[in-house]
């Protein structure tokens, strides 16, 4: 069975750094990506970027790119998205997908909510 | 502001059919496969549809995909209070070179 299971609750404070993870599990790590996506609660969701563990190449949308920073350890099947100075607006729960085909994101973490305040 | 655009919310009794549609543009979804989401309150998002049409094994065929043009839907037929949930457009925008959504369409069954 394919999981993806995230880290837990953050709450940090404006120019904190942080680190949240996304542990795969049930399929072979380096066959997909794995997306990172924004949800602000009760709003819609932002693409961040992608990693493609076989290579470790990040793509990033161009609203994200140098805002987050995307990174992945093979050795223990996971994949991790970084931001060096909080902001307030970064505030919002965050998923890992797996990726499927660049159109379709087939299976999610629960979320990590992270709150910057 | 998302890239594709869903109708806020729709409603209908159980056991009816309701149509969610999705609008976009020629970099996203007239040359992309879309993909369709169910977000439960409190949950995350899961995959209903993808290449526009198919089911990951375990949806129930009540849950159909079409697209045409630059425009998608999602049709549910036999709605069940189970169906209540917010649902999402996804593809890929060949311009952006970055995955996009619709804002969501809150369903509720009456």
């Amino acid at each position: 069975e394919v999981q993806l299971v995230q880290s837990g609750v953050e709450v940090k404070k404006p120019g904190d750094s942080l680190r949240i993870s996304c542990k795969a599990s049930g399929y072979t790590f380096t066959t997909n990506g794995i997306a990172w996506l924004r949800q602000v609660p009760g709003k819609g969701l932002d693409w961040l970027g992608v990693i493609f563990p076989r290579n470790s190449d990040a793509r990033y949308s161009p609203s994200f790119r140098g805002q987050v920073a995307i990174s992945v350890d093979k050795s223990i099947s996971t994949a991790y998205l970084q931001w060096g100075s909080l902001k307030a607006s970064d505030s919002a729960i965050y998923y890992c997908a797996r990726r499927a085909s660049s159109g379709t994101w087939d299976y999610w973490g629960q979320g990590t909510m992270v709150t910057v305040s | 502001q998302s890239v594709l655009t869903q109708p806020p919310s729709v409603s209908a009794a159980p056991g009816q059919m309701v149509t969610i549609s999705c609008s976009g543009g020629s970099s996203n979804i007239e040359n992309n496969y879309v993909s369709w989401y169910q977000q439960l309150p409190g949950t995350a998002p899961k995959l209903l549809v993808y290449d526009n049409n198919k089911r990951p094994s375990g949806i129930p065929d009540r849950f159909s995909g079409s697209k045409s043009g630059t425009s998608a839907t999602l049709a549910i037929t036999g709605l069940q209070t189970g169906d209540e949930a917010d649902y999402f457009c996804g593809t890929w925008d060949s311009r952006l070179t970055t995955g996009v959504f619709g804002g969501g369409t809150k369903l509720t069954v009456l």
